[in-house]
Order: C-alpha cells, then sequence, then structure tokens
C-alpha cells in the first residue's frame, strides 16, 4: 500500500525568501507522481506530473524534482510572493489510476 | 470551458439522513473520480466511474455509492449519514484516468 508523507506541515515564509518542501514514499510502485497547488474555496491546481528517476520540472518560479531511488520529491519556490500562499499538495498515482494523496504542506507568505 | 462543476457548493445534514452530490466533468472528460478530505488530512479515493461502472473502489464502506450518466456526469450519495461523514467532497475528471481537473468540491456537515 502506498503512503504518502509530505513535510513540513505548514510553513511561515518571508516574500522574496526561497523555500522548499518534500514529498516522501516508501516504494517506487506507481506510476506518476503529481504536484497540486490548492488554494483555499478553489480547486486544486496541477503543477507538475513527474513519472521518470531525476525527472525536473519548472513553472516560472516553482521547480520540482523527483527521486523515485531514495523515495523522495522535492517542490522549490524561488522568491516567494503572496499569491503563493496556498496549501501544496503531492499525489501519487497508481497503475489503477488512483490518486493517493499527502496531507499537503501550508505555505504562508508574509508581506 | 467551465471546468469541473460541483453542486451544492455546501450542504447541512442530519445523522441518519440520505445526500446526494453532482458533478460534471470537464468537456471531453469521461472519467470521474470522487474523494473525500476530511480536516487537517489529504484526500481519500472513494471510487472511479468510466463508462457508467465502477473501475476502481477505495476503503469506503457501502453507504457509499455512486452512478455515471451517459454524458458522463456523475452522482456521489451516501445513505444512513454519520457525523464522521463531515467533510469536504471532491470530484475530478479525466480522459481515461490519467491527469485529473478537481472541482471546488461539496462541503458537507453532518449534524
Amino acid at each position: 500500500i502506498l503512503n504518502v508523507e509530505q513535510s513540513p506541515q505548514s510553513l511561515h515564509v518571508q516574500e522574496g525568501d526561497s523555500t522548499n518542501f518534500t514529498c516522501s514514499f516508501p516504494s517506487s510502485n506507481f506510476y506518476a507522481l503529481h504536484w497540486y497547488r490548492w488554494e483555499t474555496a478553489k480547486s486544486p491546481e496541477a503543477l507538475f506530473v513527474m513519472t521518470l528517476n531525476g525527472d525536473e520540472k519548472k513553472k516560472g518560479r516553482i521547480s520540482a524534482t523527483l527521486n523515485t531511488k531514495e523515495g523522495y520529491s522535492y517542490l522549490y519556490i524561488k522568491g516567494s510572493q503572496p499569491e503563493d500562499s496556498a496549501t501544496y499538495l503531492c499525489a501519487l498515482r497508481d497503475s489503477n489510476y488512483q490518486l493517493i494523496w499527502g496531507a499537503g504542506t501550508k505555505l504562508i507568505i508574509k508581506p | 470551458d467551465a471546468g469541473v462543476t460541483q453542486s451544492p457548493t455546501h450542504l447541512i445534514k442530519t445523522r441518519g439522513q440520505q445526500v446526494t452530490l453532482r458533478c460534471s466533468p470537464k468537456s471531453g472528460h469521461d472519467t470521474v473520480s470522487w474523494y473525500q478530505q476530511a480536516l487537517g488530512q489529504g484526500p481519500q479515493f472513494i471510487f472511479q466511474y468510466y463508462e457508467e461502472e465502477e473501475r476502481q473502489r477505495g476503503n469506503f464502506p457501502d453507504r457509499f455509492s455512486g452512478h455515471q450518466f451517459p454524458n458522463y456526469s456523475s452522482e456521489l450519495n451516501v445513505n444512513a449519514l454519520l457525523l464522521g461523514d463531515s467533510a469536504l467532497y471532491l470530484c475530478a475528471s479525466s480522459l481515461g484516468g490519467a491527469d485529473a481537473f478537481f472541482g471546488q468540491g461539496t462541503r458537507l456537515t453532518v449534524v
């Protein structure tokens, strides 16, 4: 059974600082790893999908890496802005198309 | 394209009652998945519908049932509501079960 852990649970970052957080999983037996950004009262927004060990994806100031051998993915935000405040969720997609989610990292950017 | 739409947005029910939540998928999508997110946790997979049949099911009791219509819209039914069923219920649509787009969710409160 896949289990997804995210750390930290919450994070306060000063505007302009860079930050990163972790998604860890005990097994590489999954089809893809997804990162979602979820603002309060909105729909989760897909950020990245990664499948291969060593994958790196970038979207503006946000990037992500995947290490399936050691069982983790990092999400990086460079030069945090207030609009980056959200909960960031990672999820593993198994071969049955189920998404198995972590509990998320709540990011708060302090102006 | 309206994306994934869910109704209602909020709902209050009494213990023992039954509830029906509705989801319209993104245009062109044929697969609908339902998730339950309790406070402070990541979403938990309930089930997935494809071609009007339940394709996958998570670890939820039979009180949770669903349906998919020929136009790919879907309903989630919960019978004999318990206080613990209070949660945000998310619907996600995809084409064949791959990358998912989410609705804003239905907040169910059982009193």
